[in-house]
């Protein structure tokens, strides 16, 4: 099936770091959601955007739906330990069932 | 505040062995899907429901069945297990698309080994 192409794919960082990552994708969506996923756990709803150009805040994280509409941005500031885990985006487009999912950047944090 | 509960959340079976993985939702959403998540391979649709009494197909369908007999609970039954289907099972719920809310939330997810 397909699947949104996510950068990097995985990341070292150290602690207190910024972190930054994207997701592209070919076609058009409306909505942009950014899930975290840790080791065992479901996929956790972390920001969601449907309007392009729209930058939304939650904590220390940062999304922004990408003015093309085929990209979303991610950005993580001052980075802790906790934020260890798998991040992916899908993307959604209206009146259809359908999310496509990105193939996940594993971030690591160096304490 | 339970969201989507997932049961059970580990479960080894033998091969042609067949069992059900449940899925409730509390939030009251009109959709839910079945999704499976393998190394490299991301997250792919099983089936999905639209509403009460109601499924269809997703990408990845064969060898499962499901049923919606009510809103908040969306069943995923596996007939005759293979070792193929190994993986780990996620259930999710939204609202239907359309009213600029789309939001999936995901259950804790089922680990399953077909021996």
């Amino acid at each position: 099936g397909q699947q949104l192409n996510q950068s990097p794919q995985s990341m070292f960082i150290q602690e207190g770091e910024d972190v930054s990552m994207n997701c592209t994708s070919s076609s058009i969506f409306n909505t942009w959601l950014w899930y975290k996923q840790d080791p065992g756990e479901g996929p956790v709803l972390l920001i969601a955007l449907y309007k392009a150009g729209e930058l939304t805040s939650n904590g220390r994280l940062t999304a922004q739906f990408g003015i093309t509409r085929k990209d979303s941005f991610l950005n993580i500031s001052a980075s802790i330990p906790s934020d260890v885990g798998i991040y992916f985006c899908a993307g959604h487009t209206s009146g259809t069932y359908k999310y496509i999912f990105g193939t996940g950047t594993r971030l690591k944090v160096l304490a | 505040n339970a969201g989507v509960t997932q049961t059970p959340k580990f479960r080894v079976l033998k091969t042609g062995q067949s069992m059900t993985l449940l899925c409730a939702q509390d939030m009251n959403h009109e959709y839910m899907y079945w999704y499976r998540q393998d190394p490299g391979m991301g997250l792919r649709l099983i089936h999905y429901s639209v509403g009460e009494g109601t499924t269809a197909k997703g990408e990845v369908p064969d060898g499962y069945n499901v049923s919606r007999l009510k809103k908040q609970n969306f069943l995923l039954g596996l007939e005759s297990a293979a070792p193929s289907q190994t993986s780990v099972y996620f259930c999710a719920s939204s609202y239907p698309p359309g009213r600029n809310n789309e939001k999936l939330f995901f259950g804790s997810g089922t680990q399953l080994s077909v021996l």
